[in-house]
Formats: C-alpha cells, structure tokens, sequence
C-alpha cells in the first residue's frame, strides 16, 4: 500500500499476557518510529528505528517492551506481561530518515487491556 | 520541561470564524525543524506542514496559514474561515537537527471545534 499499515486495528487482551502489534512502514523510508497515544493525551515516544544503526529506546517505558525492525522494513512492537496502564492507541511513523523529513503515521492500534 | 507547548487545550469556534492555534517551542539547536499535524476524529494524523529554521517565511495553503517568529520560537497555524471538516486535534511538533531523526517533540495538542 501506499500508507503506514498497521495491524490489528484493535487489540483486546488479558492482563498478564503478551502482545505484539505490527507496522509496515512505506517502501523506501528508512526511518520507522513508534509513539503510544493515551485517552485525549498527546504523542509519548517509545523507539526510533533508522536504517541500520542501533535502535533509539530512550522513550521505552518498561522493560517489558520491546521493537524490532526485521530487514530495514517491517516492525514489531512487543508488550510482555501486559498492564491496564498499557492500554491505548500505539501509533507507528515512517520517514525517508533523519528530522528534516516529514513522518507518516499509520491508523494506529487501539489495544484494550482488560 | 517542555519542547513543544500549546497552552490551548480546547477551542471552539462558530462556522466561518477564523481561529489560530499557539506554538511555542524551545531548542539550544540552530537547525530544527517544525511541524504541524492534524488528527481528526478517526484517529490518523495527517501531515500538514514541515518548516526548517532557517525558513521564516510565513506560508499560506487554502485557508491554512502558518507564522513562523524565530524571535519569539513561535510557529502559529491560522485557519481562515473554519469549517466543520476542521474539527480535530492539531499537533505541533519538533524535531532538532543535532539529534536529527531521533524523535519529533509533540505537544499536547489543541482541539479545534467548529460550530455549524
């Protein structure tokens, strides 16, 4: 596709379990981040991938959180031993790399944990 | 502290009305780049506009406007004419050249409403 795809849309799980949610960035963009939006909240940084160099995780919160980006392109967020307070829209950007360039966001993941 | 503020919280407007969302922001970096990003109702952020601070040109598209004030590290968006399609949560954001990629700096955001 020609956006930031992200899937699932939606995600409910139980407490205590693990989730991964997945972003496919846009072909040719080198720089792929990921954000977490709580309830009527602003944008908090999680990772920050851009090509081959070692990821940014400064804005993880937790060490049960974790990325990877597999072949410069498709990334995976992992959320272990899931939390109530994990609960919100996990938003997923890429860029064509560095902050001059503009990021694109995918739809998001509303992940619901109950 | 704060990158990026944006002291409004909420604003509503009646149809027609021109309104104009505050950013202010803060970086030691003489490169930087400054965004503006719309968020409406189905939740996807949507680009609007990209400034780098050595381009203080203000900017016009349609209805959109943007100020840009080095002096005052403001970068201000006016919407002439607001429409009820206007009606969504603005972000401004931040990025600074010295850590160039790493992240954007999101303020809170404003929520624009536009009364019919």
């Amino acid at each position: 596709g020609a956006g930031v795809s992200q899937s699932p849309s939606n995600k409910v799980t139980e407490k205590g379990k693990d989730v991964e949610l997945r972003c496919d960035p846009i072909s040719g963009h080198t720089a792929l981040y990921w954000y977490r939006q709580s309830l009527g909240q602003g944008l908090e940084f999680l990772i920050y991938f851009q090509g081959n160099s070692a990821p940014d995780k400064s804005g993880l919160p937790s060490d049960r959180f974790s990325a990877e980006r597999t072949g410069g392109s498709v990334s995976t967020l992992t959320i272990q031993r899931t939390q109530q307070e994990d609960s919100a829209v996990y938003l997923c950007a890429s860029s064509l790399g560095g902050g001059s360039t503009e990021a694109f966001f995918g739809q998001g993941t509303r992940l619901t944990v109950v | 502290a704060q990158k990026v503020t944006q002291a409004q919280t909420e604003i509503s407007v009646v149809e027609k009305e021109d309104v104009t969302l505050d950013c202010v922001y803060e970086t030691r970096d003489t490169t930087y780049y400054l965004f503006w990003y719309k968020q409406p109702p189905s939740g996807e952020l949507v680009f609007l506009i990209r400034r780098n601070s050595f381009d203080e040109q203000n900017e016009i598209s349609g209805r959109y406007s943007w100020n840009f004030q080095k002096s005052t590290s403001s970068f201000n968006f006016t919407i002439t004419a607001s429409q009820v399609v206007d009606s969504a949560v603005y972000f401004c954001a931040l990025s600074e050249a010295r850590r160039a990629g790493n992240q954007f700096y999101f303020g809170t955001g404003t929520s624009l409403t536009v009364i019919p």
